[in-house]
């Protein structure tokens, strides 16, 4: 079965800083797709940014951007110029090429922005 | 487009009741998973239909059911609720593909007392 595994349950970073957050993930699939999602106090779950696995490039999307490290099966998270808005549980999630298994979803990352 | 709705948003049940939640998908998605989220297990994949057919299940007793109708709506059904139950419980929907988005709803608050 596939896991996911956020190690840092809380983060907490100064306003217009930089922090990253950390995923790793195990599976034996060679296609697939990875995710982060941000949930905000209010509950709805937002992507963020997402990954295919057949690529090498890194996603980007504004001031948030990956570092995938296939062969470590590691999908880092990295939020540029940290904004008051970016407070939220940011997940890491993983689904397999047919989609059909669902999101796999690791425990959470509490981000904090200090002003 | 309208966005992923859900009912009720809160729900307060006991124990060994059933309960039966509802989510309508965003036009023209007809793939519609669910999710249970709670405080010690995080989110779990239940189950996921597409074109009103079950695609595949998580690892949840059989008190947990769904369906998926011809509009590509859906519910899900808890049968003798227990307290472990409370829970929220997320849809989310997509374009066929796994590599698209899924859309989640705002959610059910379930408590079971």
């Amino acid at each position: 079965a596939q896991t996911v595994t956020q190690s840092q349950p809380e983060m907490s970073v100064q306003e217009a800083e930089t922090v990253t957050l950390s995923c790793t993930y195990d599976t034996s699939e060679s296609d697939y797709y990875l995710f982060w999602y941000k949930q905000p106090p209010s509950r709805q779950m937002i992507l963020v940014i997402r990954q295919e696995a057949y690529k090498q490039q890194n996603a980007t999307e504004n001031r948030f951007s990956v570092n995938f490290q296939k062969a470590a099966k590691s999908f880092s998270l990295k939020i540029s110029d940290s904004q008051l808005g970016d407070a939220a549980m940011y997940f890491c999630a993983y689904t397999s090429g047919g989609g059909a298994d669902g999101l796999t979803f690791g425990k959470g990352t509490h981000l904090i922005i200090q002003p | 487009k309208a966005g992923v709705t859900q009912t009720p948003r809160y729900l307060i049940k006991t124990r060994g009741q059933q309960v039966t939640l509802s989510c309508s998908p965003i036009s023209g998605h007809r793939s519609v998973s669910w999710y249970q989220q709670t405080p010690g297990q995080g989110l779990q994949f239940l189950f996921e239909y597409f074109s009103e057919t079950q695609r595949n299940k998580g690892n949840f007793p059989g008190r947990f059911s769904g369906r998926q109708f011809s509009n590509s709506r859906s519910e899900m059904n808890v049968s003798t609720l227990e307290l472990g139950d409370s829970a929220l419980y997320l849809c989310a929907s997509r374009e066929t593909g796994a590599h698209n988005e899924q859309f989640f709803g705002p959610g059910t608050r379930l408590t079971v007392l």
